[in-house]
């Protein structure tokens, strides 16, 4: 069965304070993997998409890698306005996308 | 250029009232979803539209029913509420199916009592 899970839950970091989200996949045949940031009371904000594995991309304070298990986003010295949920999603190629749980992300100022 | 707009924002029914929720987008894409949004449970698909006049069912369709209305709007609705369809639900657009990005909406919140 497919699937997609991400950690941790929760996570609460310093200002500054560099950390990474994990979102692990069993998915047969990927053909994608995005990551989307939802703030509190809004629909999900598309910000990447990993098309294969070893593949990075970059978006301010941001960075998004693919292994052919898992998928990293990396952020580099948070500052509050980066508190949000971070979800991931996978696509399989049967027309759905996978979405994982989420990763809520705290940056305390 | 306003994206994706739903209403109603909130919404709260009685089992076995019935409502249709609007989803509107306007870049032109041709793909349209329906979502919904649970505590520890993630996005679920309910229902999605490849092109005007197809729709499709996702992964958890039963109790729902939706219409693509024209290339610009997808609605859902539920025929009888139950209090199980208590639930945050998006409407999503893409360019086409496939491996494109969502641009979703902002969200209504159902409660059903």
């Amino acid at each position: 069965e497919d699937q997609v899970t991400q950690s941790p839950e929760a996570l609460r970091l310093q200002e500054g304070e560099s950390s990474s989200l994990n979102c692990s996949y069993t998915v047969s045949g990927l053909r994608g993997l995005f990551w989307y940031r939802q703030d509190p009371g809004k629909g999900p904000e598309f910000l990447f998409t990993l098309y294969s594995a070893g593949e990075e991309k970059e978006k301010e304070r941001l960075k998004a890698t693919l292994t052919k298990k898992e998928s990293f986003l990396h952020i580099t010295a948070p500052k509050p306005e980066d508190s949000a949920t971070y979800l991931c999603a996978a696509f399989s190629g049967t027309y759905k996308y996978i979405f994982g749980t989420g990763t809520r992300l705290k940056v305390l100022a | 250029n306003a994206g994706v707009t739903q209403t109603p924002k909130f919404q709260v029914l009685k089992t076995g009232q019935s409502m249709t929720l609007q989803c509107a987008q306007d870049m032109n894409h041709n793909s349209m979803y329906w979502y919904r949004q649970d505590p520890g449970m993630g996005l679920r698909l309910i229902y999605y539209s490849a092109s005007e006049g197809t729709t499709d069912k996702g992964e958890v369709p039963n109790g729902y029913n939706v219409s693509r209305l024209n290339k610009r709007e997808f609605s859902l609705r539920l025929e009888s509420a139950a209090p199980s369809q208590t639930s945050v639900y998006f409407c999503a657009s893409s360019v086409r199916t496939g491996v494109y990005e969502q641009y979703f909406g902002p969200g209504t919140r159902l409660t059903v009592t």
